[in-house]
């Protein structure tokens, strides 16, 4: 079966930084979204790999290993804002995103 | 405006009324997508639409049927409500073709039902 795992839940400190792991086994790789979602709203792009190695943006990078079937999503400087759940999502050889749950992060003064 | 718009936003119903959501989108992408999320799970495909005449079941399309009334809009129907269907849903959209496109997904702001 194909299956996306991520933490639950996360807390962290405004300002510092923290790491959000998904792991993935999956039919086919085509790509790893990242996305944003905040409570009762839609999700929100933030990151797509499809190559190993790390993506910066701003703030937040993403990084892809294949081989290990291993994703990070890092977020630097946080701020309150970044009180969100945060999505894992691969996009199989059938071209159909799978999601994990989401780990929601909470960010404490 | 948004570019995906979902319609209602909110929708308390009792058991065995049948139930229309719709979506509309101005992006022009020719995918459409309803998804549903439940706590503790992730998002879970009902129904894809790669194009007007094309029609897919995802993983949980039983209890649903959808309409692709043209290329903007995508309509999901509960024939018969049931409290399980309680639930955020959520209309997508996304272009595959567009050259360099990763398939992003752009999503309507949801729409909440309540099943009673």
């Amino acid at each position: 079966g194909q299956n996306i795992d991520q933490p639950t839940e996360m807390t962290a400190t405004e300002g510092a930084i923290v790491q959000i792991n998904c792991t993935y086994q999956t039919s086919g790789f085509n790509g790893l979204f990242w996305y944003q979602q905040h409570a009762g709203e839609a999700p929100t792009f933030l990151s797509y790999n499809v190559l190993d190695g790390l993506e910066e943006k701003g703030r937040f990078s993403s990084f892809l290993s294949r081989s290990k079937g291993y994703s990070y999503l890092l977020l630097k400087e946080l701020q309150m804002k970044d009180s969100a759940s945060y999505l894992c999502a691969v996009l199989d050889s059938n071209y159909q995103l799978i999601w994990g749950a989401g780990t929601k992060l909470i960010i404490k003064p | 405006d948004a570019d995906v718009t979902q319609t209602p936003r909110n929708r308390i119903t009792k058991t065995g009324k049948r139930i229309m959501l719709e979506c509309s989108q101005t992006k022009g992408h020719d995918r459409m997508y309803w998804y549903r999320q439940d706590p503790g799970l992730g998002l879970r495909l009902i129904y894809y639409s790669f194009d007007v005449k094309d029609i897919n079941k995802g993983e949980i399309s039983d209890g649903y049927s959808v309409s692709r009334q043209a290329q903007a809009k995508f309509s999901l129907s509960l024939e018969s409500a049931i409290p399980n269907q309680t639930a955020l849903y959520f209309c997508a959209t996304s272009d595959l073709r567009q050259g360099g496109d990763t398939g992003e997904l752009f999503f309507g702001e949801g729409s909440r039902l309540t099943v009673l």
